[in-house]
């Protein structure tokens, strides 16, 4: 099946700092692919969809100069989280879907802890 | 935003015996999905239900949708221990931009 993975699992940073997260579909080349935060006993909520050499479409209430995705090709997507603070900790989950196609697959997650 | 609720939030029951969740949701979809949630893991698609559908089945799962009342439910038969896990179900909405909203979630838990 399709798989898709994230680097880093887990991260921890200093407040201030930036971190990327790498979403990569190993097996499939993903025609878009979106980024989610859960926050702890919540669902997940849609941040952003990237669509593999476009601007990134984010959803109401989420800051594009802190949130930048970049979608350089059809097998990766990152997420950088700028100027990090301990509000941004998160899980931090990838998908990707196929053009046409209705299932989205996840990545793993990233948990983001800003101290 | 999250397109709706599931309930109940959260449920006990014993290894063995059958769990129910619900969701609802507000707008027209193209499909609603199930997903299952480890602690702190990815999420695993389970099923896949379209709008013109009332009913699936797989393996130990069974979900069945009513568009007319806007909701779904997921049925685990002889669940075991290994099933405990959050479970989501998620809307692919009609339109364009193919995102999946996810309801709030039902934290299962069978106790052995």
């Amino acid at each position: 099946g399709a798989v898709v993975s994230q680097h880093p699992s887990w991260v921890i940073c200093k407040s201030g700092t930036s971190v990327k997260i790498e979403c990569r579909s190993l097996d499939f080349q993903a025609t878009t692919m979106f980024w989610y935060r859960q926050f702890p006993k919540q669902s997940l909520m849609l941040m952003a969809t990237s669509n593999e050499g476009s601007k990134a479409t984010y959803e109401q209430g989420v800051e594009k100069d802190k949130f930048l995705i970049n979608h350089a090709s059809l097998t990766l997507s990152t997420l950088t989280v700028t100027s990090a603070h301990p509000e941004d900790s998160s899980f931090y989950i990838c998908s990707a879907r196929v053009g046409g196609s209705d299932t989205q697959y996840f990545g793993p997650g990233t948990r983001l802890t800003v101290l | 935003s999250q397109q709706g609720e599931e309930d109940p939030q959260a449920l006990s029951i014993q290894e063995g015996e059958n769990a129910t969740m619900n969701c609802s949701y507000k707008t027209s979809i193209n499909n609603l999905q199930w997903y299952r949630q480890n602690s702190g893991r990815g999420l695993v698609h389970l099923i896949l239900i379209r709008s013109n559908e009332r009913e699936k089945h797989s393996g130990r799962l069974r979900v069945t949708l009513d568009t007319s009342k806007k909701s779904s439910s997921l049925l685990i038969t002889a669940s075991r221990a290994a099933d405990t896990a959050s479970y989501f179900c998620a809307t692919d909405a009609s339109g364009s931009a193919r995102q999946l909203t996810f309801g709030s979630g039902t934290q299962l838990t069978v106790l052995p």
